[in-house]
């Protein structure tokens, strides 16, 4: 059973501070790794994706993977109100649809 | 931008209907994916495409049927609603990637 985990939450922050949301995985021949963001009552929106090991920036975001240690996360810089929403993370193995981790709700206080 | 739609957006039914949530999408992506999600919970994977005439069943059973005649068009039939078939069912697409793109969703109630 390839599975996807993610703490639920929620993950409090302070306005301006760093958020930081891991997601672990179980199958080692997962090779594409994807964040979205989803506020309540809307559809989920891709955020970031990541395929190779290391740290890719967009804007605030950062996704940080580890494939030795199935470990993928995202940091969110200056976190805003703003960025209040559940964090879903998906990882795919070639051939087979996306499995999402249960997401993690993040709350950012003014 | 995604340009993936669905329709109707709400819809409230009576026990024993046949519905069909609509889902179409503009970008010529191969895959095509149907999920439902009740309030606050994970999303579940209820039906896939890779192409034209190709139709997998996910991981939720679900009586549900999907079709997919055309690239752009993968609608989803529910034969016989029934009130535990109330959520939101979300409707998606990729490229090769596995880049999904989410439509704005179908939310359903059957009374």
């Amino acid at each position: 059973q390839k599975e996807v985990e993610q703490n639920s939450g929620p993950l409090s922050v302070p306005e301006g501070a760093i958020a930081s949301l891991n997601c672990t995985y179980s199958d080692r021949g997962s090779q594409s790794f994807f964040w979205y963001r989803q506020y309540s009552g809307k559809s989920p929106e891709l955020i970031m994706f990541i395929y190779s090991n290391g740290d890719k920036e967009d804007g605030r975001f950062t996704a940080q993977l580890n494939k030795a240690s199935q470990y993928v996360s995202l940091l969110i810089r200056d976190s805003q109100p703003s960025d209040s929403a559940t964090y879903l993370c998906a990882v795919n193995q070639a051939g087979t649809a996306l499995i999402f981790g249960k997401g993690t709700t993040l709350s950012v206080s003014s | 931008e995604a340009d993936i739609y669905q329709t109707p957006r709400y819809l409230v039914i009576g026990t024993g209907k046949k519905i069909t949530l609509e889902c179409s999408q503009t970008m010529g992506h191969d895959k095509m994916y149907w999920y439902q999600q009740d309030p606050g919970m994970e999303l579940h994977l209820i039906h896939y495409s890779y192409g034209v005439n190709s139709t997998e069943k996910g991981d939720l059973s679900s009586e549900s049927t999907v079709s997919r005649i055309r690239t752009e068009h993968f609608p989803l039939t529910l034969e016989s609603a029934r009130p535990s078939h109330t959520s939101q069912y979300l409707c998606a697409s990729s490229w090769q990637k596995d880049e999904q793109y989410f439509g704005p969703g179908t939310r359903l109630t059957v009374t």
